[in-house]
C-alpha cells in the first residue's frame, strides 16, 4: 500500500470557480477525514466519513463545500464559487476504526484562489 | 476555549540534547486520545505517538515519549537525543468521544529547530 494519495497536489483557480479534490485512502481504512490548514496554523477539521456515511461536519464547512465518499473508498471535496479565503492546504487522512488508531495523512492539495 | 494549546511557537535545541514540547488540552470527556504529529517542510503530517486517557503508563516510541499528566491536562512530547532531521513543526492533537470519537482537534504547533 502506498499510503494516502491526493490529487491534484496544487490548484490555482479564479475566484468564483468551482474546484474538486480527490483523496484515495489506505485501502483497509474505513475512516476518512478532511482538514484545512492555513499558514502557521494546525489542521482544522472539516468533515469525517465512516465508510460511505458522512458522520460529522464542522461548522467551518459552509454550504459551498460538499464532500462525498460514494463507495466507501475514495472521497471528493468540492468547493463551489471559490473565494480568496478558501486558499489553504486541504489535507485528507484515513484511519482504522479503533480508539487509538492514528490518522495517516496524504500530502495535501494546495489551493490558491486568485 | 481552545481544545489544544501549544504555547511555544518556536523552540531551539542542540543536536543530541533532549527537548520537551508543551501541550495542554481541554475536554470534559472521560475517554479521549492524545496524539503528536510531525510536519516537516515537505508538508506531510507524520504520526509520532499516541496516549489514551485510560493508559496508566506514559507512551514511548523510540526517541519519543509522551509525558501525560492527566490531572493537569497536559501531554508534553519529549524528544531525546535530538537529530538534525527532527527540525519540523510539531502538532499536538486530541480525539474526543471514546471509541466512536471522530472529532480531532489540533493545536497551532511548535516549530522545532535542531542546531548542529
Amino acid at each position: 500500500d502506498t499510503g494516502v494519495s491526493q490529487n491534484p497536489r496544487h490548484k490555482i483557480t479564479k475566484r468564483g470557480q468551482n474546484v474538486t479534490f480527490r483523496c484515495d485512502p489506505i485501502s483497509e481504512h474505513n475512516r476518512l477525514y478532511w482538514y484545512r490548514q492555513t499558514l502557521g496554523q494546525g489542521p482544522e477539521f472539516l468533515t469525517y466519513f465512516q465508510n460511505e456515511a458522512q458522520l460529522e461536519k464542522s461548522r467551518l464547512l459552509s454550504d459551498r463545500f460538499s464532500a462525498e465518499r460514494p463507495k466507501g473508498s475514495f472521497s471528493t471535496l468540492e468547493i463551489q464559487r471559490t473565494e480568496q479565503g478558501d486558499s489553504a492546504m486541504y489535507l485528507c487522512a484515513s484511519s482504522q476504526a479503533l480508539a487509538g488508531a492514528e490518522q495517516y495523512f496524504g500530502p495535501g492539495t494546495r489551493l490558491t484562489v486568485t | 476555549a481552545q481544545k489544544i494549546t501549544q504555547t511555544q511557537p518556536g523552540m531551539f535545541v542542540q543536536e543530541k540534547e533532549a527537548v520537551t514540547l508543551d501541550c495542554t488540552y481541554d475536554t470534559s470527556d472521560q475517554s479521549y486520545g492524545l496524539f503528536w504529529y510531525k510536519q516537516p517542510s515537505s508538508g506531510e503530517m507524520i504520526f509520532l505517538i499516541y496516549q489514551g486517557s485510560y493508559d496508566e503508563q506514559n507512551a514511548t516510541e523510540g526517541r519519543y515519549s509522551l509525558n501525560f499528566q492527566k490531572a493537569r491536562k497536559s501531554a508534553n512530547l519529549v524528544i531525546s537525543a535530538s537529530q538534525l532531521g527532527d527540525s519540523a513543526m510539531y502538532f499536538c492533537a486530541m480525539r474526543e468521544g471514546g471509541w466512536t470519537g471522530n472529532q480531532f482537534y489540533f493545536g497551532t504547533g511548535t516549530s522545532l529547530t535542531v542546531i548542529p
